[in-house]
């Protein structure tokens, strides 16, 4: 168990649907991390927030955003969903920000239909 | 532009025997490196990581990894494979050069592990 929890497991909705995934980091960690795995993508570095701030965007899309808060759980809100979007979403936390190992969460997997 | 590589998608062995899967990196700068593995359904783990120093850096379940800056290389070494350590394994890099909140992962190399 790395500490780091994602809500919900499961998520199945349709296209054009807005979901949002949960992250908590373990306690103590300041850096959250969100990525998403697909089969064709590979695991794709999509945004890193540090103590509340955008530290750092990679491949995310503008249907996608996210947001940490004063407790440091972490959301990422994914709209006008599509097929493609189908993945397994996952959340890590770190310590800071610099050459600290990341530890992954179990993952959300989204399915769109 | 920073990426790193694992030039093998599948990589076979037989238990007991020593394993090696590869990565290679391009950084414009100084990197930290590191290893995940993934179980099936389940998230990464950290096996270890090199910031700086040996470049002989030994981490978790008996793996080892070898920093080579010369061939910008950091593959995973294990000396005797198990086969539980069949799985799924990352190799990731940050670039102290870039906007090092970046991480980048390599595609992953399935090992397989045979008895």
């Amino acid at each position: 168990d790395s500490g780091v929890t994602q809500t919900p497991k499961h998520l199945i909705t349709a296209t054009g649907q807005r979901v949002t995934l949960r992250c908590s980091p373990r306690s103590g960690d300041l850096s959250v991390y969100w990525y998403q795995q697909s089969l064709d993508q590979g695991l794709q570095f999509l945004i890193h927030y540090y103590n509340g701030e955008e530290r750092a965007k990679g491949n995310i899309l503008e249907r996608f955003s996210a947001q940490q808060f004063p407790d440091l759980h972490s959301e990422l809100n994914l709209s006008s969903l599509e097929l493609g979007d189908s993945a397994l979403y996952f959340c890590a936390s770190s310590a800071g920000t610099s050459g600290d190992e990341q530890f992954f969460g179990p993952g959300t997997r989204l399915t769109v239909l | 532009a920073q990426s790193v590589a694992q030039p093998e998608d599948q990589v076979n062995v037989a238990e007991g025997n020593p394993l090696t899967v590869k990565c290679t990196y391009s950084v414009s700068g100084n990197p930290y490196l590191f290893w995940y593995v993934q179980y099936p359904n389940r998230g990464l783990q950290f096996l270890l990581k090199y910031i700086t120093g040996d470049n002989l850096v030994k981490g978790s379940y008996g793996f080892e990894a070898e920093f080579n800056k010369s061939q910008t290389s950091f593959h995973l070494k294990k000396p005797s494979a198990l086969v539980s350590d069949s799985a799924l394994y990352f190799c990731a890099v940050r670039d102290l050069n870039d906007n090092f909140n970046k991480f980048y992962f390599g595609s992953g190399t399935k090992l397989n592990v045979k008895p």
